[in-house]
This record gives C-alpha cells, sequence and structure tokens, in this order.
C-alpha cells in the first residue's frame, strides 16, 4: 500500500523560512520514472503545483517561485524535503505532496491528506 | 508556462444526468491531461490520465478524451457521490498546471 504523509510547522511568520517533509511507503523513490511533487491549495482556491523531483535526481519547479523554493529527497529514509523562504501571508495554503510516474503520464495517484500552513504575524 | 482554462467553472446537475467539462490549453500539450476529483476538505483523486486512460478503481462513468489543446472529461450517469469539483492539470512539460477547477452541484 502506498502512502504520503506530509509534516512540518502549522504557523510561521512572514520572512521565515518554510520547510515541509513527505514521509512516504509502499514505493522507492530510486525506481526508474517515479516521482514525488508537492501542490499547494489556498483557501477556496485551484491547485498549485510547486515542485517535483525525480528518481533520478532531476528537479523542476513552478516559475514564478523558483528562487524560493528548493526541492530535496532521502531516498534511504523514504523522505522529500520542500523549502521556500521568504514566506509571505499570500502563501497560506493546504500543501500536499504526491506520487507520480512515467507509467501514468506524470500525473499523481497517491496523495497525502495535506498540511495547513498560515502565514501570520 | 502552458495556461489550463476550464469551463464551466460551475454547473448544476441532476442524478444520472450526462456531465461533460472542458478543459484547454494555451498550447499542444499531446495527451498530456489528467483529470482529478476532490471533494471538501480531501486531497484530490486520479480519475483519467494520459487524457483517456482510467485510473485504477475509477468508475467506467468517466470518461475522458482530446489532444493538442481541446479535452473533454464525461460523466455518463452522474451519481450523488460525483459531487465534488473536477481539475485538469497538463503533464507535457514543467511547470506543470492546473486548470481553475469545475465545481459540479446538486441541482
Amino acid at each position: 500500500q502506498v502512502t504520503l504523509r506530509e509534516s512540518g510547522p502549522a504557523l510561521v511568520k512572514p520572512t521565515q523560512t518554510l520547510t515541509l517533509t513527505c514521509t512516504f511507503s509502499g514505493f522507492s523513490l530510486s525506481t526508474s520514472g517515479m516521482c514525488v511533487s508537492w501542490i499547494r491549495q489556498p483557501p477556496g482556491k485551484a491547485l498549485e503545483w510547486l515542485a517535483r523531483i525525480d528518481w533520478d535526481d532531476d528537479k523542476y519547479y513552478y516559475t514564478s517561485l523558483k528562487t524560493r523554493l528548493t526541492i530535496s529527497k532521502d531516498t534511504s529514509k523514504n523522505q522529500v524535503v520542500l523549502t521556500m523562504t521568504n514566506m509571505d501571508p499570500v502563501d497560506t495554503a493546504t500543501y500536499y505532496c504526491a506520487r507520480g510516474g512515467r507509467m501514468i503520464a506524470y500525473g499523481m495517484d497517491v496523495w497525502g491528506q495535506g498540511t495547513t500552513v498560515t502565514v501570520s504575524s | 508556462d502552458i495556461q489550463m482554462t476550464q469551463s464551466p467553472s460551475s454547473l448544476s446537475a441532476s442524478v444520472g444526468d450526462r456531465v461533460t467539462i472542458t478543459c484547454r490549453a494555451s498550447q499542444s500539450i499531446s495527451t498530456n491531461l489528467n483529470w482529478y476529483q476532490q471533494k471538501p476538505g480531501k486531497a484530490p483523486n486520479l480519475l483519467i490520465y494520459a487524457a483517456s486512460s482510467l485510473q485504477s478503481g475509477v468508475p467506467s462513468r468517466f470518461s475522458g478524451s482530446g489532444s493538442g489543446t481541446y479535452f473533454t472529461l464525461t460523466i455518463s450517469s452522474l451519481q450523488p457521490e460525483d459531487f465534488a469539483i473536477y481539475h485538469c492539470q497538463q503533464s507535457y512539460s514543467s511547470p506543470l498546471t492546473f486548470g481553475g477547477g469545475t465545481k459540479v452541484e446538486i441541482k
């Protein structure tokens, strides 16, 4: 059974750096074709894809947030970490991690439950 | 970046109705288009990948079609559990982008 779980602070102050961890089980991110993405959803708004890391350590970022985002993986721990610098109240959202892969045209077939992050002083 | 535009943004329908949602890409994405269903307070659930492939476990009343810049998601006979928000997403090129969502409500 494939599962993913997001963890991180529920509240961050403006200008701080957010660090989110996605801990997964049931698959290996060293398997060819596998990837993990981060997606967020502000309250009442659309989904916004943020970043993706592939099995071969290729990394992809949302254009307008590229300078603030860093994605990394620890294959031995089955974790993917996303950091976002200089947080702002507009970054308040539910943050999800999700598994994707070449076998499903890089759709995302298993999602974590999401973690809500509020940016406020 | 590739822009994804869904229409309508919301619709009202009755149980048993046939429902079609459209998604347009700002440039050709071949068949690299995925559809998700999201219920309140829950994470999205993959329904269709590669424009027309039904994800395992998804009821056959859901179908997808299209290529290039125009895509559709069809629910052949709407069921009570289908009232939700539907999202399209392109996986042709980075950054991967989502449409704005379509809310399907009960008439």
